[in-house]
């Protein structure tokens, strides 16, 4: 079963340009969990969704936003990029509705902003 | 406010020993805890979890010991390999409504010296 993909692998952007980040979950998991990794701060919760809908969202900015399409692909997107957006953006995909499932996590996409 | 710390930054252990990795956390109302392992490049790799309503799972060499009254989270890894060589994440989900949402203490580097 292939895991879950997340393309493209390295972006470069630079202050106030827009990117949207993509997520294949692995086959028939329906939930998409987004994250943000930084030395600083850590691994950080973005936002969930299941179904197509946004179910739980972390202390982010409204530059960062998702969403998820009717076969579970998910993209997130931020605008006016900044400086301390640079980071590792990791998604996860679980496969039931629950709260508690393990989270399998895609290789990320790595951003930096110039 | 970190709710989920990992006080030790990094551990080094000789192959075949015992490493101990230790988790803390603030609130009470965590109620499902997982371990992550992490290389360079890649996302981080599910390894084991518990619920609160236990004190112990185990899963080959992975042991995850619960002490709920002193909110403390260890993961023993026996016998120690170098291929163990990581960062090692604690994530919890808070329950209730946390669907998604991980929230990860800061890490721990374990190098395993053959």
């Amino acid at each position: 079963k292939a895991g879950v993909t997340q393309t493209p692998r390295y972006l470069i952007k630079t202050r106030g340009q827009q990117v949207t980040l993509s997520c294949s979950p692995i086959s028939g998991h329906r939930s998409v969990s987004w994250y943000q990794q930084t030395p600083g701060q850590g691994l950080q919760f973005l936002f969930e969704y299941f179904s197509e809908t946004q179910r739980n969202k972390g202390n982010f900015p409204g530059r960062f936003s998702g969403r998820q399409f009717s076969n579970s692909r998910s993209e997130m997107n931020v605008s006016t990029l900044e400086l301390g957006d640079s980071a590792l953006y990791l998604c996860a995909s679980s496969l039931a509705q629950g709260v508690y499932n393990e989270q399998f996590f895609g290789p990320g996409t790595r951003l930096t902003v110039l | 406010d970190q709710q989920v710390k990992q006080n030790s930054p990094s551990l080094s252990v000789q192959e075949g020993r015992i490493s101990i990795l230790n988790c803390d956390y603030t609130n009470s109302m965590f109620d499902y805890f997982l371990w992550y392992k992490k290389y360079p490049a890649e996302g981080p790799t599910f390894l084991i979890s518990i619920s609160s309503i236990k004190d112990k799972n185990e899963d080959g060499r992975f042991t995850v010991f619960l002490n709920k009254s002193a909110k403390h989270l260890s993961l023993h890894i026996v016998p120690s390999q170098p291929g163990d060589s990581a960062v090692y994440f604690c994530a919890v989900f808070a329950g209730g409504t946390s669907y998604g949402k991980l929230t990860f203490g800061q890490g721990t580097i374990l190098t395993v010296h053959p």
